[in-house]
């Protein structure tokens, strides 16, 4: 994948957790336009976080997103049952081309 | 609230070419962009291409000699072409609004490509 994710991460209920998506200079790095996805088995992807950090109406303000240098981050706070999905980042890849990270299994203890 | 649905065949040959449409409800397609992603079983996400209401397109490098994205804003749909196809484009077909922001998707179709 063009950009780099960690396969899973994990934390246990209340607590927080921090996923990981490191691009270069051409992607992450060059650009605001990060965003990330939940998706849930069967299901299609959902816009969690966009523009690096804005979050859709709807979407709890404990998913936070964040960018430093080529790598940005999701960070779940007061972790949930329901937040046990895998997560996508993606970024403008420059060209007008869209790039996603391999994805990251969440689990929550 | 905006709705996509795709439909098209859910198994296709080897060598031959792959047709999807995305049909937008409760909502205009002019003004938009629109994306494809497919997913194979068990993978990542990976983008196929999109195109602007008024017809203008861009397609994932990896891709572009075999995809053709087209709308028909009359019908309020868009469609995806992927030709000669192999074993390796069976996955989860999803339309999406959008391009690096994609708010709304569609449920996603399987597409078996199998003899």
């Amino acid at each position: 994948s063009a950009l780099t994710q960690p396969p899973s991460a994990s934390g246990s209920p209340g607590q927080s957790v921090t996923i990981s998506c490191t691009g270069t200079s051409s992607d992450v790095g060059g650009y605001n336009f990060v965003s990330w996805y939940q998706q849930h088995p069967g299901k299609a992807p959902k816009l969690m976080i966009y523009e690096v950090s804005k979050r859709p109406s709807g979407v709890p303000d404990r998913f936070s997103g964040s960018k430093s240098g080529n790598t940005a981050s999701l960070t779940v706070s007061g972790l949930q049952a329901d937040d046990e999905a895998d997560y996508y980042c993606s970024s403008n890849a420059g060209s007008n081309n869209l790039a996603f990270g391999g994805g990251t299994k969440l689990t929550v203890l | 609230q905006v709705q996509l649905q795709e439909s098209g065949p859910g198994l296709v040959k080897p060598s031959e070419t792959l047709s999807l449409t995305c049909t937008v409800s409760g909502g205009s397609i002019n003004n938009y962009y629109w994306s494809w992603i497919r997913q194979p079983p068990g993978k990542g996400l990976e983008w196929i291409g999109y195109i602007y209401y008024r017809g203008s397109t861009n397609y994932n490098p990896s891709l572009k000699s075999r995809v053709t994205i087209s709308v028909d804003t009359s019908k309020n749909q868009f469609s995806l072409k992927l030709t000669s196809v192999t074993a390796a484009d069976t996955a989860v077909y999803y339309c999406a609004r959008g391009v690096g922001t994609l708010g709304y998707w569609g449920q996603g179709t399987l597409v078996t490509v199998s003899s």
